[in-house]
Parts: C-alpha cells; structure tokens; sequence
C-alpha cells in the first residue's frame, strides 16, 4: 500500500523567492518518486524522478528534490521562484517492487503555486 | 507530431448519449493509461493496457469502456454518463507498465455531461 500527502493546497510567493513544497509519502516498498507540473488547460508534465541512487535530484527549470529516507519526505525546492512557475504541482509515489507495480503512481492531492511579482 | 495527442479537448454529452475519446502517442511506448481528474481529487487511475493487454481495472463503472487496437491508440468509449462523470480525462503512456518509468500525458479531454 503506498499514500502521498501534500503539505499545503496553495503556496504563496514572491518573484525571487525559494519555493518549498512539500511532499511526504509512504509505501510498504522502497518507492519510486516523482514531481509533476500541471500547467492550466494542459496535462502533467515530469519535473523530476528518484528511482535508486543520489538522494538529490535534479529536474527541469531548475527544480530539485530531496528523498529521505528518515522523514519519508521528498520535498521539492527552487531557490528563486520565476512568474512562469505559476501552476499546480503533483508527487507521486510509486513501489520499486522488481518492476511488477504496473505503473500504479499514487498521486497527492496537488499543490497549487501561486508567484507574485 | 510528437508526444501523446488527445482528442478532442472539451466534450459535452447528454446522459443518453455514446461518444469515444481517442488518445495517441507517437513516442513508441508499450503502456498506455486512461486517468479521471476531478476537482479536489487526486488523481485517480482507471484503466492500464501494457502491450494491448488491459493488466488493470480500477473498479471503473462499465459506462465507460476502454479500447486499445494497437500500442499507440487508446479509446474511451463513453455511454449512459451521469453529471459526476464530468471531469478532466488524461491519457497517458509509458515506455513500460513498471514502477519507474515515467508517465508522459497528454493534455487532456474536458468532459461536460449534461
């Protein structure tokens, strides 16, 4: 069995300022972690993954995440957050359980980011 | 054309009407998905094809029937829909139906029923 919990429906920033959003999961196996982008009137759009490996991933338009373990967390961050970034972002879990889950993504509830300039 | 296509983009239907929406992708994946967003949800997953072969069933009502002739296209065959089937439908495929291959989705079909 495996959840995500995101921290926070909405996030407020200002142009230049670090964006935190969080992301906790949890699954009976080592998981597989994602971080999607919706923008509006699109579908998502892979930010970045972690399978196996470095803890820090790095993803596109200058987004990482961390996996720990301990806090069962994977937590997306940019250090200067951008008016384009405005959308609604995704985590997702999935179980590394010798590559037989069928693709069964657990998504969270979303996190809408809002950027003011 | 590349990536995953969807088709079309809004829909509005009467409850007694049948209508499909189609869903192809041009990246040679073997899986392919059908995904329900509704507002306040999370995602919900429905229907799984892994070369073809439906491998899931998300317990989704039989009033929506999927079709998958070929490992590029993928149907959504609709009929007899209620007003909470109204909703966001996201195809999506994957090099492979396992745990790390990422989803690559298409921009949806915004589906009214009315």
């Amino acid at each position: 069995a495996q959840s995500v919990t995101q921290l926070g429906s909405h996030v407020s920033v200002s142009e230049g300022a670090l964006v935190l959003l969080r992301c906790n999961y949890s699954s009976s196996v080592p998981p597989y972690l994602f971080w999607y982008v919706q923008y509006p009137n699109q579908g998502l759009q892979l930010l970045l993954k972690y399978t196996t490996g470095a803890t820090l991933v790095k993803g596109i338009n200058g987004f990482e995440a961390e996996f720990k373990k301990s806090e069962t967390s994977f937590h997306l961050t940019k250090p200067s957050a951008h008016m384009s970034d405005a959308a609604e972002y995704f985590c997702a879990v999935s179980g590394n359980a010798g590559g037989t889950s069928y693709g069964k993504l657990t998504f969270g509830q979303g996190t809408i980011l809002t950027v003011h300039p | 054309e590349t990536g995953v296509t969807q088709t079309p983009r809004h829909l509005v239907m009467g409850m007694t009407n049948k209508k499909s929406l189609k869903c192809e992708q041009h990246l040679g994946h073997n899986a392919m998905y059908w995904y329900k967003q509704s507002a306040k949800k999370p995602l919900e997953l429905m229907f799984v094809y892994n070369f073809k072969e439906q491998t899931e069933n998300n317990s989704v009502p039989s009033r929506f029937s999927p079709e998958c002739p070929n490992s590029s296209h993928l149907f959504l065959h609709l009929h007899t829909l209620q007003p909470e089937d109204s909703a966001l439908y996201l195809c999506a495929s994957s090099q492979e139906a396992g745990g790390n291959s990422p989803l690559h989705f298409g921009n949806g079909t915004r589906l009214t029923v009315t």
